[in-house]
């Protein structure tokens, strides 16, 4: 198995453009989390997805984030339109029911906004 | 709510000595807890898990770790470390009674090994 896999993998974008994220989850995983990491905050819950809908998105920061699973195989993230305090190494993650808490992480997305 | 409280930021020790990774938990109902491991540029790997029963849990790479109810500590510990062992290491915790909720993880612990 390839794993999750993310997309990019560094990110360099200038304050006020859109960026999207992208991740694909572990084939058969029906479960889907995005995490961002800092050193300031560690490792936060953003939003996760159970059968591609939206169960909890309280970790969402503000109106500038949204993310969408359009299918089982297929998310994203999008910021728009991003801060210099987005600046974060971004994961996504997956999981099966019944072993919903030992998630697969992906490499993460390294975002820098200048 | 749960929170987990990773008690020491950074652990440096010696190749083959031994070490241990302080977590305290906070938790009006039953948790279930678990120690993750980041390698750098990686992302987070699952070590081992406590769900139920014996409260002594092996994991991989010879790590181990104790729930201790009383004292709400799931500390993580190894008998003899590698130079492989240098990595972030994080606490989490879950209360699978509370539908919808999922990892709350510590602020992690760098352990860095040096021969």
């Amino acid at each position: 198995d390839a794993g999750v896999i993310q997309s990019p993998r560094h990110e360099v974008t200038e304050m006020g453009q859109e960026v999207t994220l992208r991740c694909k989850p572990i084939s058969g995983h029906d479960y889907l989390f995005w995490y961002r990491q800092t050193m300031m905050r560690g490792l936060e819950l953003l939003i996760y997805f159970n059968n591609n809908v939206p169960i909890d998105d309280s970790g969402m920061p503000e109106d500038r984030f949204s993310a969408k699973m359009p299918n089982a195989s297929f998310s994203t993230l999008k910021i728009q339109p991003s801060e210099p305090r987005d600046s974060a190494v971004y994961f996504c993650a997956s999981s099966l029911t019944g072993a919903i808490y030992e998630q697969y992480f992906g490499p993460g997305t390294r975002l820098t906004v200048t | 709510a749960q929170s987990v409280t990773q008690l020491d930021s950074q652990v440096p020790v010696f190749e083959e000595a031994p070490v241990e990774l302080r977590c305290n938990y906070s938790s009006s109902v039953s948790v279930y807890l678990f120690w993750y491991v980041q390698y750098p540029n990686q992302g987070l790997q699952l070590l081992l898990k406590y769900l139920s029963g014996s409260t002594l849990v092996k994991g991989i790479n010879g790590f181990e770790a104790e729930f201790n109810k009383s004292q709400t500590s799931f500390h993580l510990r190894k008998p003899s470390v590698h130079i492989s062992d240098t990595a972030e290491y994080f606490c989490a915790v879950s209360a699978p009674i509370q539908a919808g909720t999922a990892l709350i993880f510590g602020k992690g612990t760098t352990l860095s090994v040096s021969s």
